[in-house]
């Protein structure tokens, strides 16, 4: 039971470039959020996801999508990267939704800077 | 407003308490959360307290809620060098969203 994982640990991305952070968890959850984490600030939420096949924008969606395809994978993707989206890109999942005591489980981080 | 406002450094001897403070400003907030952050990794749920509840304890943990100021605290007793984390206070109201703090650095020296 490997819980989250996320693809890969780190990357450097130049100023246009295209792509596709991995989140898979194992644990057979509904809910599944993409954070990023930036110096001096609290976890901010980029999109996230209710189900398979859905996805909902959150605080900071801009220059970011998404996909829930496979219910265990979430996708964050990045288009035309910025130095803007430099940061730690967490993802999490959990069973239920919020408000609840259930707890959402967090991936090890993505470390992105672009150049 | 949607801030969730934390002290961001605080330093304890080993074996003293540590108490770290969280202010958020929406009084729908339902559940309020402590979360831990060591080095490197991702978040780990430490507790969390119901909005009708003035005070938790958990182990070493204390929760403590004052909903009138809008104001939680985490205590940590005894603390430890591997205590040494960020802490996180978040909130969450009736959304499927968290809403953090600022994040608190805690420094345990010898």
């Amino acid at each position: 039971n490997a819980g989250v994982t996320q693809t890969p640990k780190f990357r450097v991305l130049k100023t246009g470039q295209s792509m596709t952070l991995l989140c898979a968890q194992d644990m057979n959850h509904e809910y599944m959020y993409w954070y990023r984490q930036d110096p001096g600030m609290g976890l901010r939420l980029i999109h996230y996801s209710v189900g398979e096949g859905t996805t909902a924008k959150g605080e900071v969606p801009d220059g970011y999508n998404v996909s829930r395809l496979k219910k265990q994978n979430f996708l964050l993707g990045l288009e035309s990267a910025a130095p803007s989206q430099t940061s730690v890109y967490f993802c999490a999942s959990s069973q239920t939704g919020l408000p609840s005591t259930d707890t959402q489980y967090f991936g090890p981080g993505t470390r992105l800077t672009v150049l | 407003g949607e801030d969730v406002e934390q002290s961001l450094f605080l330093s304890v001897r080993e074996g003293d308490s540590s108490v770290i403070n969280c202010t958020y400003t929406d009084s729908s907030s339902t559940y309020l959360y402590w979360y831990k952050q060591e080095p490197g990794a991702g978040l780990q749920l430490l507790t969390y307290i119901f909005s009708n509840m003035d005070m938790k304890q958990d182990q070493r943990l204390t929760v403590l809620l004052n909903k009138k100021d809008k104001h939680l605290s985490l205590r940590i007793a005894d603390t430890q060098t591997g205590d040494s984390a960020i802490y996180f206070c978040a909130e969450s109201r009736n959304t499927d969203k968290l809403i953090f703090g600022t994040g608190t650095r805690l420094q345990v020296f010898p």
